[in-house]
Parts: structure tokens; C-alpha cells; sequence
């Protein structure tokens, strides 16, 4: 999984709670990225950085927020969890936007919502 | 709008045989195209990228092909085994775009029976 990792990997938790999911990186790459995968679904955009402290918005925004204070670490937080929340959630790194630089995805964090 | 459109949505053949994946996309202006294995509870993995200029690109027992004109694109896989079983993603980036600018396809879940 190229040198990420995503705890936790797996969180039940309860409608109204906040939640933290953390993506860590050894390969240094500027870009960072949070996805969510649903069933019906292809991957879809919900937070991304290009640098400590840039961060912008994508898709599937609402109801989250990101932080990145370093370069290793990309943050995730559900401020107050919803059922429409549950879902699959993989963060993904990049070196450069540029062809032939690639996306590598981490292991996901399956989260619940009850 | 920008989509990636992928069939069949899934696959059921016998080990041994080949099969073929199929994309299509109206993602412009086109840079490249990536195609992703995604084995279940695991994140995606690249299994190549290819610009406008590539027509057909291989890796091991897989080969994909890219018709920039109609704008489709095929992943062949040779030989099949029980370890292609798999979801199989294709995901097509505009050369516009920053790093929001990847539109992902649902995806094809393909299954090798013994």
C-alpha cells in the first residue's frame, strides 16, 4: 500500500458524534487525498491537499472537514456523524497531478454509523 | 458533465479463460487513463496509465487498450486465475482539471471460479 496507513481501520459509532479518521504517509508526496466508496458508487472526492495547510474541497464535501498540519498526516472529521455516513473511506497520495505520476490508495477505514 | 462508464458490472468466467473489460468516457479535454484492480476489503492498486498518444499498454497477463478517438477503453486479461477475482476500475483524468480532476467509473466486479 505504498507507505500508507489509516487508522482506525474499522469504527462503529453512533448518529451525532464526532469522528476523527487519520491518514499517515512515509513517501512524502505533496498531494493528499480523502474518498469515499459506496455500492452504486465509484470513488468519489471529499476532501484533498496540495500542501500543509492547502486544502480544498471536492465533490462530496458536506459534513466534513480536513486538516493537515504536517506532511504525513492527512485528518478526516465528521463533526456529527450521520447514517448517510457510513461508508468506506480510503485516502489516496499522489507526488505530482502530471502524467505518468499515479494515485496510491491506502487500506480504507470501513466506518459505521448507527 | 464528465463520466467513465464501465461494463459488463459484473463478470463471472471460468479460470483459464480471457476475458475482456470495457470503458467508455466523455471526460474532456483528455490527459490519461488509468485502470485500477481493487481486491475486496483491500484499496485500489494501478494496473497501468495511459495517454492519448498509447494505444495499448501491458502488464503481465494484463493488457489495456485505449481508442482516444471514440474514447473507450479495454482491459484484456489472459489466462485468468482465482487471484484476478476482483473489482476492476477504470478512471479517466482532464487535463484541465487540478487535483479534483479524476473522474472514477463504478467499476466491474469480475469473479474466477475454479
Amino acid at each position: 500500500d505504498a507507505g500508507i496507513t489509516q487508522s482506525p481501520r474499522h469504527k462503529v459509532t453512533e448518529t451525532g458524534t464526532p469522528v476523527t479518521l487519520r491518514c499517515h504517509q512515509t513517501e512524502n508526496h505533496r498531494y493528499m487525498y480523502w474518498y469515499r466508496q459506496d455500492p452504486g458508487h465509484g470513488l468519489r472526492l471529499i476532501h484533498y491537499s496540495y500542501g500543509v495547510k492547502d486544502t480544498d474541497k471536492g465533490e462530496v464535501s458536506d459534513g466534513y472537514s480536513v486538516s493537515r498540519s504536517k506532511t504525513e498526516d492527512f485528518l478526516l472529521t465528521l463533526e456529527s456523524a450521520t447514517s448517510s455516513q457510513t461508508s468506506v473511506y480510503f485516502c489516496a497520495i499522489s507526488e505530482k497531478l502530471s502524467y505518468p505520476y499515479e494515485q496510491y490508495f491506502g487500506p480504507g477505514t470501513r466506518l459505521t454509523v448507527t | 458533465k464528465n463520466q467513465v462508464e464501465q461494463s459488463p458490472q459484473s463478470l463471472i468466467i471460468l479460470e483459464g479463460k480471457n476475458c475482456t473489460l470495457q470503458c467508455n468516457y466523455t471526460v474532456s479535454p483528455f490527459s490519461n487513463l488509468r485502470w485500477y484492480k481493487q481486491d475486496t476489503g483491500r484499496g485500489p492498486v494501478s494496473l497501468t496509465i495511459m495517454t492519448f498518444s498509447e494505444n495499448t499498454k501491458s502488464n503481465g497477463r494484463y493488457t489495456a487498450t485505449l481508442d482516444a478517438d471514440t474514447k473507450q477503453s479495454s482491459l484484456h486479461i489472459t489466462a485468468s486465475q482465482l487471484s484476478d477475482s476482483a473489482s476492476y476500475i477504470c478512471v479517466v483524468r482532464n487535463s484541465g482539471g487540478g487535483a479534483d480532476g479524476l473522474t472514477f467509473g463504478k467499476g466491474t466486479h469480475l469473479i474466477i471460479q475454479p
